[in-house]
């Protein structure tokens, strides 16, 4: 089983609403992953969490927090978000996030379509 | 730095056409290379990837890419379109970093299968 799962798959939010969004894996992955992803544009990296663990932020505004309570689970925790905040945010999880796992397939979930008003 | 980039963001094709698509590579070290398909409001499938195991890979759906060094390039490619086969595709490079790795991808191609 290759699946990741993502909830929800729509969320329409206003600039000061909080909500979350989900992700969820049982592949026994240690690595897992967020993406924005633009239309039209190919997916940028947000953050990556290897063994529980934040490992890589790309500079992502204090907006969106992620979390990972455990190696199956990724939250991402989204606070004052703006309208250009409108986008895909696709979840990805591998084998071994670390050095180490070059050739990690990263596997992805079908996304959550968010829109900010 | 790695990189990789995509020649052609549309690419048009006739069904039961060859369809091609090109992806060159910036790296300086042996690159691990990705294609995946995107399918309209879904996430992104692995087609392949290549590791250095073989400069020709097979992928899932007919896809098949081959891996050139003299040209630094890792196009996509498929004997036959078929109608499932309209989509976005995106080749992606795997980058070291010291926190751990990281996919970069190039600008998508969009393609649209003509009957």
């Amino acid at each position: 089983d290759t699946e990741v799962t993502q909830t929800p798959k729509h969320l329409v939010m206003g600039m000061t609403n909080k909500k979350s969004l989900k992700c969820e894996q049982h592949m026994g992955h240690r690595a897992m992953y967020w993406y924005k992803q633009k239309a039209k544009k190919p997916p940028e990296l947000m953050f990556v969490y290897s063994y529980e663990k934040l490992s890589i932020n790309e500079s992502v505004p204090s907006r969106f927090s992620p979390e990972c309570p455990n190696s199956s689970l990724l939250n991402l925790h989204l606070h004052a978000l703006q309208p250009e905040d409108s986008a895909l945010y696709l979840c990805a999880s591998s084998q071994d996030g670390t050095s180490g796992g070059l050739t990690d397939t990263q596997y992805f979930g079908p996304g959550t379509r968010l829109t900010v008003l | 730095a790695q990189s990789v980039t995509q020649l052609g963001s549309h690419v048009s094709v006739s069904e039961g056409a060859l369809v091609l698509l090109r992806c060159n590579y910036s790296s300086s070290v042996p690159p691990y290379l990705f294609w995946y398909v995107q399918y309209p409001n879904q996430g992104l499938q692995l087609l392949l990837k290549y590791t250095s195991a073989a400069t020709l890979v097979k992928g899932i759906n007919g896809f098949e890419a081959e891996f050139k060094k003299s040209e630094t390039s890792f196009h996509l490619t498929k004997p036959s379109a078929h109608m499932s086969d309209a989509a976005e595709y995106f080749c992606a490079v795997s980058v070291i970093k010291a926190a751990g790795n990281k996919l970069t991808f190039g600008g998508g191609t969009r393609v649209l299968v003509k009957p």
